[in-house]
Parts: C-alpha cells; sequence; structure tokens
C-alpha cells in the first residue's frame, strides 16, 4: 500500500524555535508538496518539488523554507515559527508531471505555536 | 494562474435529497480538476477526477461531476444523500504542467440530517 508519512502527529513549540517538519514517501514519486489547512481557508500550498534538490515556491511561502535532498524526502521548516504558525501541515505525492495524477497525503502535522 | 472558487462553505441536506456542491475554476490551460473528501479526523481522499477525456465523471460512493468548459463549472453532485457523506469536499485544479501544484478551494462542509 502507498504511504506519506509525517512524523509527527501534535507539536507544540514556542515561538522563534526553528522547526523542521518531515515528510517521506515510499512510490518514488517525482512530485511532493506541502499544504497548511486552516478552518475556512482550505489548503493553502506553501512549497512543492518536483525532482531532486527543486523547489518551487506555492502561495504562502514567506516564513518557510524547504528541503528536498534525496527523493522520497521533504521537509519544512520554520525558520523562527510564530503564532501565526500555528497549523495543520498536510505532506502530499504524487507521480506524473505537474500534480496531474492523484495526490497521496500524509496525515497531517497539528502545530501549536506558543 | 489557476484558482478553485466554491460556491458555499457550509451545504446542508436531508438524508435522501440531492447534493449539489459547486466549483468554479480559472485556468489558463485545459485544466486537470479534482473533487477530495476529507472525513473527520481523516486525511483527504479522492473522490474523482477530470483530464479531459469524458466530461461526466464519475467517483467513488455514487458521487458525480460534470465538466462544463463554457461554464467554467465542475460541479459535484449525488442524487441521494447518506448520513455517512457528512464531511468537508475540496476542489481542486491543476494545470498539468511541469512545474505546476494542485490548487485547492477553501472547501465546503457537507451536513447531512435525518
Amino acid at each position: 500500500d502507498v504511504k506519506v508519512t509525517q512524523s509527527s502527529r501534535y507539536l507544540v513549540k514556542r515561538t522563534g524555535e526553528k522547526v523542521f517538519l518531515e515528510c517521506v514517501q515510499d512510490m518514488d514519486h517525482e512530485n511532493m508538496f506541502w499544504y497548511r489547512q486552516d478552518p475556512g481557508l482550505g489548503l493553502r500550498l506553501i512549497y512543492f518539488s518536483y525532482d531532486v534538490k527543486m523547489k518551487e515556491k506555492g502561495d504562502i511561502p514567506e516564513g518557510y523554507s524547504v528541503s528536498r535532498e534525496k527523493k522520497e524526502r521533504f521537509s519544512l521548516i520554520l525558520e523562527s515559527a510564530s503564532t501565526n504558525q500555528t497549523s495543520m501541515y498536510l505532506c502530499a505525492s504524487s507521480l506524473g508531471q505537474g500534480a496531474s495524477e492523484k495526490l497521496f497525503f500524509g496525515s497531517g502535522t497539528q502545530l501549536s505555536v506558543l | 494562474a489557476q484558482s478553485v472558487t466554491q460556491l458555499g462553505s457550509h451545504v446542508s441536506v436531508s438524508e435522501g435529497a440531492l447534493v449539489l456542491l459547486r466549483c468554479n475554476y480559472s485556468s489558463s490551460v485545459p485544466p486537470y480538476l479534482f473533487w477530495y473528501v476529507q472525513y473527520p479526523n481523516q486525511g483527504l481522499q479522492l473522490l474523482l477526477k477530470y483530464t479531459s477525456a469524458a466530461t461526466l465523471v464519475k467517483g467513488i460512493n455514487g458521487f458525480e461531476a460534470e465538466f462544463k468548459k463554457s461554464e467554467t463549472s465542475f460541479h459535484l453532485t449525488k442524487p441521494s444523500a447518506h448520513m455517512s457523506d457528512a464531511a468537508e469536499y475540496f476542489c481542486a485544479v491543476s494545470e498539468g504542467q511541469a512545474g505546476t501544484a494542485l490548487i485547492f478551494g477553501k472547501g465546503t462542509t457537507l451536513s447531512v440530517s435525518s
């Protein structure tokens, strides 16, 4: 069965901390994505990657960075966490060009920044 | 740039009634269109997708959607609602080109009453 694994289900951090959210997929997918989900705002794209070491900004990249050193792993980094980054973070992956195929989602990381 | 608008953040129906969830898209090229569903405390799963084959697309759990280019719409329907259909539904669009990502709407919460 295909799998996208996010390292933590719940995370509590302090303002100003550096936060790493890890995502691993076992499907040899080219594309990987980070979204954040907030009530009333749906899913908003933070960053995505269509190849190793490649990254593209999404709609809300400010305050975030990403790393993709290996095909299966895509990390989201909050350089200095702020309270407005409290959210549910969803990682996803897909095969094929430009997200034309089904996205497989992880179960999400609920991040609280205090 | 591509975008998706879901009309109505909440839709309430009675069990057995028609379900209609509205989605309009904007895309500069022929789009790939998707509906995803998120049940309470679960991840997103694909309901159906349109990829320029038949304009009427059938998905899981009795849902279907019709692509109407002239109206730039991709509305989701189900003839008879079940209690188990209560969930949040997301419409999404992709241009399917290399280096592009799936863009989601803000979601519509469907409530089903007995």
